[in-house]
């Protein structure tokens, strides 16, 4: 069972803004970087986010990232058809020695 | 810019052993981490190791009784075997490029996956 906790859906209309949570421990989000990924259907992983709210080239503007105390959030303002997809977050376990990953958030844009 | 590709069988039997492969284009390997990640339909994504450009691994505690990995830079590819499997061993494998450091760890390219299954 995955260590990072995630809504299993969240939705809105194309413009909105739609917020993710990944709820997690010290021992992970508590005191290391989150990273964020994108599963479009029948492709893999892209990666968003990294070190908690840094954008890889391409990813665009009006996607960000953040956390406070063992939880984080992925935001994405003015939702469009194409970010209907599955999202994920993870971070490194020092307890565990272990990379876990979020049990999935799937974005449906209404 | 860096493309990665998985590669070996699509079924393997029970108790037998998983072998993949991940050929590496467009970049070097140096001074990055190659990760194994796989994703079944009950257990989401789940890491399963990596390896240093200079071959020091890290295996999820899950998995590390039956993981090995290893990496032959000069030909650009590096691979996994997974000994014993039963059908929870059954998932899409994605191998990726990864860049670790102090608080950080992340891939940032990933290969389209390959189907995996465990079944006589």
């Amino acid at each position: 069972q995955s260590v990072l906790t995630q809504p299993p859906s969240a939705s809105g209309t194309p413009g909105q803004r739609v917020t993710i949570t990944c709820s997690g421990r010290n021992s992970n989000i508590g005191t290391n970087t989150i990273s964020w990924y994108q599963r479009l259907p029948g492709t893999a992983p892209k990666l968003l986010i990294y070190k908690t709210d840094q954008r890889p080239s391409g990813v665009p503007d009006r996607i960000s990232g953040s956390k406070s105390g063992t939880s984080a959030s992925l935001a994405i303002s003015a939702l469009q058809s194409e970010d209907e997809a599955d999202y994920y977050c993870a971070s490194w376990d020092d307890s565990l020695s272990d990379y876990v990953f979020g049990t999935g958030t799937k974005v449906t844009v209404l | 810019q860096v493309q990665m590709e998985e590669s070996g069988p699509g079924l393997v039997k029970p108790s037998e052993t998983l072998s993949l492969t991940c050929l590496v284009s467009g970049g070097s390997m140096s001074r990055y981490f190659w990760s194994w990640i796989r994703q079944s339909a009950d257990k989401g994504l789940e890491w399963v190791g990596r390896i240093y450009s200079s071959g020091s691994t890290n295996y999820s505690p899950s998995l590390k009784s039956r993981v090995t990995m290893s990496i032959d830079t000069s030909k650009n590819k590096f691979s996994l075997r997974l000994t014993s499997v039963t059908a929870a061993d059954t998932a899409v494998y994605y191998c990726a490029r990864s860049t670790a450091g102090i608080m950080y760890y992340y891939m940032d390219v990933w290969g389209k996956g390959t189907t995996v299954t465990v079944s006589s």
